[in-house]
């Protein structure tokens, strides 16, 4: 086990509808990463908070944003759903020292788009 | 534009028989390259960070290798529960992270 938790499992949305998943960090890991990851694939880097502040962001447009909280949890929202936005999305949690270094990734949410 | 690729996509191996996986990158910069195993249904699971060309780390039956241009995985005498998928990342100037596709390992007893 590594600490993180996400929430929730699966979900399945319809396109146009928007969706919040939820992290929650293992305590005094001030460095939270998503990713999305389609099947068969490698992770896709989303975005990075430190101290609640995004920190670095991928190729992904305006309508995926985040949050973080001082309480170690996190927040993924992504706005008007499109199909291609099915895929697992994991967030990971790292001390922050060095920005990917020795991240602890969560079981990941299984988001379905009719 | 900044590259990951790994070879072999999938690599089958009798118990016992020790292999080597691949990690190829082409970035603007390198700050660091992390390996990661992912099993079926789970988040992917931290191995190794390699800074630096001519390091290496080792865990267990794992060896993490690093040159200029690519990364070795190396696998001596596996054992049916190193079946996995093997990712690598690299963090590069850019300010982002960039997975590989990874190899799926199967060990078969």
């Amino acid at each position: 086990e590594t600490g993180v938790t996400q929430s929730p499992t699966h979900l399945i949305k319809t396109r146009g509808q928007q969706v919040t998943l939820r992290c929650s960090s293992q305590s005094g890991h001030n460095t939270v990463s998503w990713y999305q990851q389609a099947l068969g694939q490698g992770p896709q880097f989303i975005f990075q908070y430190y101290r609640e502040e995004e920190n670095g962001r991928g190729n992904f447009p305006p309508r995926f944003s985040g949050l973080q909280f001082p309480n170690y949890s996190s927040e993924l929202n992504v706005n008007a759903l499109e199909l291609d936005d099915s895929a697992l999305y994991l967030c990971a949690s790292s001390l922050g020292d060095s920005p990917f270094d020795e991240q602890y990734f969560g079981p990941g949410t299984r988001l379905t788009v009719t | 534009e900044d590259q990951v690729t790994q070879s072999p996509e999938a690599l089958r191996l009798q118990e016992g028989e020790s292999s080597s996986l691949n990690c190829s990158y082409t970035v603007s910069g390198l700050r660091g390259l992390f390996w990661y195993r992912q099993d079926p249904g789970k988040g992917p699971e931290f191995l190794f960070t390699l800074y630096s060309a001519g390091e290496e780390k080792e865990k267990e039956r794992l060896k993490a290798t690093l040159t200029k241009k690519e990364s070795f995985l190396h696998i001596t005498a596996p054992k049916p529960e190193d079946s996995a998928t093997y990712l690598c990342a690299v963090y590069s100037n850019t300010g982002k992270l960039i997975f590989g596709q990874g190899t799926t390992l199967q060990v078969k007893p």
